[in-house]
């Protein structure tokens, strides 16, 4: 079946630390990738997107993420975290090139530590 | 500009009672959305819309009504709520439809159904 799995449904890190959230699609084709964040009380907000091209996509934020075609995966990165980076985030895969086609991860819920 | 305001944040319900939830946007975008959150799972479409006067189903249609009179607006109506509907409700809405468009959320309706 199609789906997007986040593997982890929580991660710690301190402030400081490097951070990778981790997103694997099961799709027949290259699918569109997306990364959201959604701070607590708040609606999601798009981080970065990819379609083609170059596949190390910088997004807002100083987060960055990398498609990799033969994991399936499409993990979102950030070299040094920030407190204000606590927050929700979401893995999205657009089946076609609609905003009413997307499949949405579970979300994994980021604690940054003083 | 307000950007995609939903009204209201929290609504408690009984069974078969009815309500709107209220969506609206400022940024003349063709393309709003509803999806609702539940835990450990991503957000699923309900039902869109891609202009005034048009409106489709997503992935979760049943139980929800929607209409869209103005570009402004696209309330979502529960006829009658039912305890699964108990959810996190996101309005969304981008230029047009297409994937190249960001999508912005509201900040949501928390529904309780008893």
């Amino acid at each position: 079946a199609q789906s997007v799995t986040q593997p982890d449904i929580h991660i710690t890190v301190s402030e400081g630390a490097s951070l990778e959230l981790r997103c694997n699609y099961s799709y027949g084709a290259t699918p569109y990738l997306f990364w959201y964040v959604q701070s607590p009380g708040q609606g999601l907000q798009l981080l970065l997107k990819y379609f083609s091209g170059d596949t190390l996509v910088q997004g807002i934020k100083g987060f960055e993420a990398e498609f990799k075609r033969s994991q399936s995966s499409f993990n979102l990165r950030k070299p040094s975290v920030h407190w204000s980076d606590a927050a929700e985030y979401f893995c999205a895969v657009g089946l076609n090139y609609n905003n009413n086609d997307m499949r949405f991860g579970a979300g994994t819920r980021l604690t940054v530590k003083p | 500009n307000a950007g995609v305001t939903q009204t209201p944040k929290f609504q408690v319900l009984k069974t078969g009672q009815s309500m709107t939830l209220q969506c609206a946007q400022d940024m003349n975008h063709e393309y709003m959305s509803w999806y609702r959150q539940d835990p450990g799972m991503g957000l699923r479409l309900i039902h869109y819309s891609v202009g005034a006067g048009i409106t489709d189903q997503g992935e979760v249609p049943n139980g929800y009504n929607v209409s869209r009179s103005t570009t402004e607006d696209f309330p979502l109506r529960l006829l009658s709520a039912a305890p699964s509907q108990t959810s996190v409700y996101f309005c969304a809405s981008s230029l047009t439809s297409g994937g190249g468009d960001t999508q912005y959320f509201g900040p949501g309706t928390r529904l309780t159904v008893l």
